[in-house]
């Protein structure tokens, strides 16, 4: 039990389009899910929590108009990118909590490598 | 601020062999510490963790004790096998977890 999965894993997309990630926890609900940018060589960093049904909380250094986060059902978050320009290339990685655990307490996605030509 | 120090990879080693990824941590309190594995294609998953300073997480056999004296914990395994081939991450908690740069472990027969 608790797995979550993205779509898709990959995507290339053209400089000045917008993409959408999706986040699914398959079999549990998910009241709040989280998602996390990794570069290459260095360390996720939490973009991003989301509960369901409220607005996302960004994290410090984190344009919101950018990337929009919608977690309007207990199993689907989705991340998209907008006006994405080539700096945006990254690996994007959510995870989901059930309601009443840790904040540790967090299933992760496979993640999702966005690449901006 | 709280940020989490491990080694860089890969470590490359031979089945049986014995395994440390060193990772030390500075935090503010007394934060809670985690080893993620993350296999190829999968998402990461929690492989232990310690709460407290003198724990000692253990799991899969695997073994990592939160060293309060030294910022530490270092993750050991006495005797790895191929299928212990992952990513490693060390990360610390307080209100959100906050991850190493991860450890790429290669272990060939």
């Amino acid at each position: 039990g608790a797995v979550v999965s993205q779509h898709p894993s990959r995507v290339i997309c053209k400089s000045g389009t917008s993409v959408k990630i999706e986040c699914r926890s398959l079999d549990f609900q998910a009241t709040t899910m989280f998602w996390y940018r990794q570069f290459p060589k260095q360390s996720l960093m939490l973009m991003a929590t989301s509960n369901e049904g409220s607005k996302a909380t960004y994290e410090q250094g984190v344009e919101k108009d950018k990337f929009l986060i919608n977690h309007a059902s207990l199993t689907l978050s989705t991340l998209t990118v907008t006006s994405a320009h080539p700096e945006d290339s990254s690996f994007y990685i959510c995870s989901a909590r059930r309601g009443g655990q840790g904040p540790y307490e967090q299933y992760f996605g496979p993640g999702t490598r966005l690449t901006v030509t | 601020g709280n940020s989490v120090t491990q080694m860089e990879g890969p470590v490359t080693l031979s089945e049986e062999a014995f395994l440390t990824i060193n990772c030390t941590y500075t935090a503010t309190g007394y934060p809670s510490l985690f080893w993620y594995v993350q296999y190829p294609g999968e998402g990461l998953q929690l492989l232990l963790k310690a709460t407290k300073a003198d724990d000692k997480g253990s799991n899969k056999g695997f073994e990592a004790t939160y060293r309060k004296e030294t910022t530490s914990f270092h993750l050991e395994k006495g005797s790895v096998q191929v299928s212990d081939s992952a990513v490693y991450f060390c990360a610390l908690n307080t209100d959100k977890l906050i991850f190493g740069t991860g450890t790429r472990l290669q272990v060939f027969p």
